[in-house]
């Protein structure tokens, strides 16, 4: 069975602390692997799609990479702005372009 | 560009009523998904439509049903109100061209009391 999992919880980092979260997958094949970013009360924003291992995707403070295994979201230098709740989906080559099957999120807070 | 939008923004119903929630998708945009995310879960997958058909369906019982309109326009109809409906409720697009990244609605909050 499709499985995702995401550590920590969640985290709390202190303004321009750099840190990691991770997304470890169980995938009858890999068709995408998706971040998202989402706010108290509001939908998830997408972030970055990675379709391989070796893929690095960067936006600003965020940059993502894959493995066969898992995923790591890298923040470097946070901002308050930066907290929020981070979600992984994946999608299988099982589910055609069906469903995303997410994990249960990190929650990131970053105080000044 | 306009995004996913979902109306209405909040909906309080009382059990054993039924609620109707509507999802426009991005323009150009053929696939819709709705999911469920309750408190303290994660978002699980509910329907999906595609070119007005419904494609798959999650683990959820009959009661929650929806369509989608010539206009890729779809709604989400969920009978018989349990308390444990209460949700935000997610719609997402996609277009139908190999790509694969869904875009979410800001959801529906639905509180059954």
């Amino acid at each position: 069975e499709d499985q995702v999992t995401q550590s920590p919880e969640a985290l709390r980092l202190q303004e321009g602390e750099s840190s990691s979260l991770n997304c470890s997958y169980t995938v009858s094949g890999l068709r995408g692997l998706f971040w998202y970013r989402q706010d108290p009360g509001k939908g998830p924003e997408f972030l970055f799609t990675l379709y391989s291992a070796g893929e690095e995707k960067e936006k600003e403070r965020l940059k993502a990479t894959l493995t066969k295994k898992e995923s790591f979201l890298h923040i470097t230098a946070p901002k308050p702005e930066d907290s929020a709740t981070y979600l992984c989906a994946v999608q299988s080559l099982s589910g055609g372009y069906n469903k995303l099957i997410f994990g249960a999120g990190t929650r990131l807070a970053v105080h000044p | 560009e306009a995004g996913v939008t979902q109306s209405p923004t909040h909906l309080i119903k009382t059990r054993g009523q039924q609620a109707t929630l509507r999802c426009s998708p991005i323009s150009g945009h053929t696939s819709v998904y709705w999911y469920q995310q309750a408190l303290g879960l994660g978002l699980q997958f509910l329907l999906w439509y595609d070119e007005g058909e419904e494609r798959n369906r999650g683990n959820f019982p009959p009661r929650f049903s929806g369509r989608q309109f010539p206009n890729y326009s779809s709604e989400l109809n969920v009978n018989a109100l349990e308390l444990e409906d209460s949700a935000l409720y997610l719609c997402a697009s996609r277009t139908g061209q190999g790509v694969f990244e869904q875009y979410f609605g800001p959801g529906t909050r639905l509180t059954v009391t």
